[in-house]
């Protein structure tokens, strides 16, 4: 499946590094999302764009910051992670954020790890 | 604030054995979603309902939502090994949000 692309798929990073992980979704779709998945926890919706506004700020720290410069591309900037916030971070995107059917198609996600 | 439990969190079955997993809201849902996850992968959308008490079926999967569109289930009939994996519900709100319940995974007994 490539409808939904996420890069690095692997990231290791100091607890003063910054880093930045990048979605790109080939589906037209005007809604993307980032989700965090930790081990045992419900998968935790972070952010929330459509058409290239972010919708949605579920209380998630200043550490991650989202950038969506087009409805194709999706960004999280990393800055000063703990290591609780090792986990899996997936994109998704869906046709819009509302209405429909609409699905959530996911990346494949990036498994990172703050040292 | 608004939850959807799914439970369990695990089930254990022999292949061929069936398996159902249960989503319960705190209010009534616009609509339920299913996901199945597989090991080492990412949600893959499985299916949506939408109408009170409606059922669908896909193959050996039978999905329900309630009556009054705040439970839902998923009941897969002989189970194999190629259903192995996450489970999730995902109901969603009136204010359009998906509330994710926390997965039920199924695991086949060798």
């Amino acid at each position: 499946e490539t409808g939904v692309t996420q890069t690095p798929r692997h990231l290791v990073m100091g607890m003063t590094n910054k880093k930045s992980l990048k979605c790109e979704q080939h589906l037209g779709h005007n809604a993307m999302y980032w989700y965090k998945q930790s081990a045992k926890k419900p998968l935790e919706l972070m952010f929330v764009y459509s058409l290239e506004e972010r919708v949605e700020n579920n209380s998630v720290p200043s550490r991650f910051s989202p950038e969506c410069p087009n409805s194709s591309h999706l960004f999280l900037h990393l800055h000063t992670l703990q290591p609780e916030d090792s986990a899996l971070y997936l994109c998704a995107s869906s046709q819009d954020r509302s209405g429909g059917r609409n699905e959530q198609f996911f990346g494949p996600g990036t498994r990172l790890t703050v040292l | 604030g608004q939850q959807v439990m799914q439970i369990p969190q695990y089930q254990h079955v022999q292949e061929g054995e069936d398996f159902t997993t249960y989503c319960n809201s705190s209010t009534t849902l616009s609509n339920i979603q299913w996901y199945k996850q597989r090991p080492g992968g990412h949600p893959v959308f499985l299916i949506q309902l939408v109408k009170s008490g409606e059922v669908k079926k896909q193959k050996r999967l039978t999905f329900q939502f309630g009556e009054a569109k705040k439970n839902s289930s998923l009941h897969i009939t002989a189970t194999q090994t190629t259903d192995v994996g996450t489970y999730f519900c995902a109901g969603r709100d009136s204010n359009y949000q998906l509330i994710w319940g926390a997965g039920t995974k199924l695991i086949i007994k060798p």
